[in-house]
């Protein structure tokens, strides 16, 4: 079964300051990756998404996500933070095809904090 | 495009009720739809994958006579809570998969926070 595990459940970034947050999956086959970020009382929104193609995917708000299929990682990173950064940020793994119209799997979430 | 909305955004309502969340794609059809449940601080865990026109597929240890599934359109999915407890109370949160994508991206809506007093 597949599975994502995002191993920081906080971190702490002074503004200005690069982030980087981690993300490993675990799938038997081609995945289709996500970040996706949620505000406090807020839905998903969509950062980036990566399926096929260049391993380094450009988002919105200034992040990008590396696919390291040696590493089964996909991690999250922006090289300046902003306080509107903080959130709690989602990776999630689901398969390429829709055929079978599985759902996506979700990491438990990494809770960015930013200090001034 | 790719909006999904939701309604209502927020219900409260008391034990033993029954509470129907409805999930649209507003500019797209969607074949398959989903449902995701989210508790405090916790990550989403998908409960069950709604069809349209069949019968929807639950997750393991997901009720499915607690939380009845209808996709009777390409644009409309329903979930309802019955005889709600406090232990439902959650935030719910729904996705739509267009059904003209070839690869399994899904568009969420904003979710649903159900508190049962």
């Amino acid at each position: 079964a597949q599975s994502v595990t995002q191993p920081d459940i906080h971190i702490t970034v002074s503004e200005g300051a690069s982030l980087e947050l981690r993300c490993n999956y675990s799938y038997g086959a081609t995945p289709y990756l996500f970040w996706y970020v949620q505000s406090p009382g807020q839905g998903l929104q969509l950062l980036l998404k990566y399926f096929s193609g260049d391993t380094l995917v450009q988002g919105i708000k200034g992040f990008e996500a590396e696919f390291k299929r040696s590493q089964s990682s996909f991690n999250l990173r922006k090289p300046s933070v902003h306080w509107s950064d903080a959130a709690e940020y989602f990776c999630a793994v689901g398969p390429y095809s829709g055929g079978g119209a599985d759902g996506l799997t979700f990491g438990k979430g990494t809770h960015l904090i930013i200090q001034p | 495009g790719a909006v999904v909305s939701q309604h209502p955004s927020w219900v409260i309502c008391k034990s033993g009720t029954s509470v129907k969340i409805e999930c649209r794609s507003l500019d797209f059809q969607a074949t398959t739809m989903f449902w995701y449940r989210q508790f405090p601080k916790q990550s989403l865990m998908l409960m069950a994958t709604s069809n349209e026109g069949s019968k929807a597929t639950y997750e393991q240890g997901v009720e499915k006579d607690k939380f009845l599934i209808n996709h009777a359109s390409l644009t409309l999915s329903t979930l309802t809570v019955t005889s709600a407890h406090p232990e439902d109370s959650s935030f719910y949160i729904c996705s739509a998969r267009p059904w003209r994508e070839s690869y399994n991206e899904q568009f969420f809506g904003p979710g649903t926070r159900l508190t049962v007093l």
